[in-house]
């Protein structure tokens, strides 16, 4: 078993350009979360899924977007990226109460 | 606003020292409180988790204490090593939300030699 893998490992982006961040999980989760995490504040909710086809907003969701098409697969889309949005984004999955994170992609905007 | 307090920011402890890392809450419809480990440039992995009902809950070297009257937790990591030095978050998660869990700041431990 994989876990939680997460697709690119490091990016960087010009203001106003477009990415997408893959999660992908190999446990059968139900639910899925995207996190932001800067120094000294934490792990930051941004977006989650609590099945395949269904997104919430978190407590940052401002400036992203996501997608659950696939039970095993979560997006993260920035459409138009602001420096403000530099930050290192952790996925996670979860069947119950623990849940389990990936390696992370550290993004920074110029 | 956080809703759950972590302290302190960072601290430093001897080789077998006990470094204690404390938590509070104001939320009385948490029912679950996991603490999670991270090394630098790596995701942090579940470490060790209590409910409510419990005052401790110990698994090897690490210590969870929790204080429901108070608001308060705290993880102990006893005989602290080297290997220990990473970051720690503490957090909490809200009855019937669908697994949302609310971090601490984080606690940053040196365990030194």
């Amino acid at each position: 078993n994989a876990g939680v893998t997460q697709t690119p490992k490091f990016r960087v982006l010009k203001t106003g350009q477009s990415m997408t961040l893959l999660c992908a999980q190999d446990m059968n989760h139900e639910y899925m979360y995207w996190y932001r995490q800067d120094p000294g504040m934490g792990l930051r909710l941004i977006h989650y899924s609590v099945g395949e086809g269904t997104t919430a907003k978190g407590e940052v969701p401002d400036g992203y977007n996501v997608s659950r098409l696939k039970k095993q697969n979560f997006l993260l889309g920035l459409e138009s990226a602001a420096p403000s949005q530099t930050s290192v984004y952790f996925c996670a999955s979860s069947y119950s109460r623990a849940q389990y994170f990936g390696p992370g992609t550290r993004l920074t905007v110029l | 606003q956080q809703q759950v307090k972590q302290s302190p920011q960072s601290l430093i402890v001897q080789k077998g020292g006990i470094p204690i890392i404390n938590c509070a809450y104001e939320n009385t419809a948490f029912d679950y409180f996991p603490w999670y480990q991270q090394f630098p440039g790596k995701g942090p992995a579940l470490l060790i988790a209590i409910r409510p009902d419990v005052s401790e809950k110990k698994e090897g070297r690490f210590t969870i204490s929790f204080n429901k009257s108070a608001k308060q937790f705290s993880l102990h990591i006893m005989d602290s090593q080297p290997g220990d030095s990473a970051t720690y978050f503490c957090a909490a998660r809200l009855t019937d939300s669908w697994g949302k869990l609310q971090f601490g700041a984080g606690t940053q431990v040196v365990v030194t030699p």
